[in-house]
């Protein structure tokens, strides 16, 4: 089974500042990616990033970037130079090569930007 | 261009009616899902489809019947439907294997009366 814990329901930043938001993880598969998705007010959802469980760099698109400790099962997500268009909810997500190919989430951390 | 469209974007209807929700993707992905959002903006699975072949099926009530007539299409159909049943349900698609992210569409919000 898999489990994705994101302990932090409301984290609040100021514009251009840097937030981390945390996510552990629980799994018995060897192989598995870890994603991140944004689910702004208007509520679709959105990709942001992707960490493999192989890959020995952390992984960086744009602002964002993600802090991948294996041993520690955490996958964080680093937001730099926060914007204002920042401002939703956040979802880590798990998906494993046993788990057929589903995705299990976490409950979320709501993010406010502060101007 | 939308990559994952799900229609209706809004459903209201009474209790004990039978409703669909349809969803097309033009991604050219092999596999499809639904999840579902409940009030406290938790995500489930319910059901994925991997070449029209049904993979997942979560203890989901059997009410709820997906049909997918081809690798682009996944509908998702309910009978009787019940309060508990108001939520958001997501469509979404991606390629076989764990290092593909899933494309969602944007939803569809059920309330049932």
């Amino acid at each position: 089974a898999q489990k994705i814990t994101q302990t932090q329901p409301g984290m609040f930043v100021q514009e251009k500042e840097a937030v981390t938001l945390d996510c552990t993880y629980d799994t018995s598969d060897q192989s598995y990616g870890l994603f991140w998705y944004k689910q702004p007010s208007s509520g679709e959802m959105i990709f942001l990033i992707y960490q493999g469980s192989y890959d020995e760099q952390n992984a960086t698109e744009g602002r964002y970037s993600l802090n991948f400790q294996k041993a520690r099962k955490s996958a964080n997500l680093v937001i730099s130079a926060s914007q204002l268009g920042d401002s939703a909810m956040y979802f880590c997500a798990m998906r494993g090569t046993a788990s057929g190919s589903r995705l299990t989430f976490g409950e979320g951390t709501q993010l406010t930007v502060n101007p | 261009d939308t990559a994952v469209s799900q229609t209706p974007k809004y459903l209201v209807t009474q209790m004990g009616n039978d409703k669909s929700i349809k969803c097309e993707q033009n991604l050219g992905h092999d596999t499809m899902y639904w999840y579902k959002q409940d009030s406290k903006k938790f995500l489930k699975i319910m059901f994925s489809y991997n070449n029209k072949e049904l993979i997942i099926n979560e203890t989901v009530p059997n009410r709820f019947s997906p049909k997918s007539p081809d690798k682009a299409h996944l509908n998702l159909h309910i009978n009787s439907l019940e309060l508990g049943d108001s939520a958001v349900y997501f469509c979404a698609s991606s390629q076989w294997g764990s290092n593909q992210p899933q494309h969602f569409g944007d939803g569809t919000r059920l309330s049932i009366l």
